[in-house]
């Protein structure tokens, strides 16, 4: 049972290149997100996605392209990473509890763009 | 659109002591309200919520108030302990829509 889970949990990389993050939910929930986290700002969306082959963006979506082929998988991609973009990123998923939609979130991923 | 402002950023209390932590929004449509717990390398953890229906909402030692003249919510934590210690982030979202609109997060700490 492992809910919602991202990989890697730790990544360092250079300016320029290409980085994926990858997220992986076991609960086929609908709604995924993609959320950045700095001190100061709280957690941003980035992208969301509402079923496979749907996505769109969210607040702070330049620099970042996400697909979703499949229900239970919402890779993230730098396609150039920029200093900019050293950041903890968090996925989630949004699932029906209660009669509420309620948003579960993955252990984060530490990136490091050097 | 929503936005959603929370204060304190930090705040240390003494075990045992009472914690209130605040946040305002601006968006009259918005009707739901959860709020997360975040630990030191973790992400955040969903500890209670209340919808705009409710007035006040408690779990044990956790309380959720909303008053939606104002268009502000509140999280009570009585008898804190060192395990509290965390950041605390306040959400505002029109159910429905599914995406949520976090507060900056605030860090409370529990000094034993």
């Amino acid at each position: 049972d492992a809910g919602i889970t991202q990989s890697p949990r730790y990544k360092i990389t250079e300016t320029g290149r290409q980085v994926t993050l990858m997220c992986h939910q076991t609960w086929s929930h609908s709604y995924m997100f993609w959320y950045r986290q700095d001190l100061g700002h709280g957690l941003r969306l980035i992208y969301y996605s509402a079923a496979a082959d749907i996505t769109d963006k969210g607040e702070v979506p330049d620099g970042y392209v996400v697909s979703r082929s499949k229900t239970e998988n919402f890779p993230l991609t730098l396609e150039s990473a920029t200093r900019s973009q050293t950041s903890v990123y968090f996925c989630a998923s949004s699932g029906y509890w209660d009669n509420q939609e309620t948003q579960y979130f993955g252990p984060g991923t530490r990136l490091l763009v050097l | 659109g929503e936005n959603v402002e929370q204060h304190p950023s930090t705040l240390s209390v003494q075990e045992g002591d009472s914690a209130v932590i605040k946040c305002t929004y601006s968006d009259s449509a918005s009707n739901y309200f959860p709020w997360y717990k975040q630990e030191l390398g973790k992400g955040p953890q969903l500890i209670i919520d209340i919808r705009s229906n409710v007035g006040e909402k408690k779990d044990q030692r956790i309380a959720v108030t909303l008053n939606k003249t104002a268009k502000h919510f509140s999280l009570h934590i009585t008898e804190t302990q060192p395990e509290d210690s965390a950041v605390y982030f306040c959400a505002g979202s029109l159910s429905g829509t599914y995406k949520y609109i976090f507060g900056t997060g605030t860090r409370l700490k529990v000094l034993a």
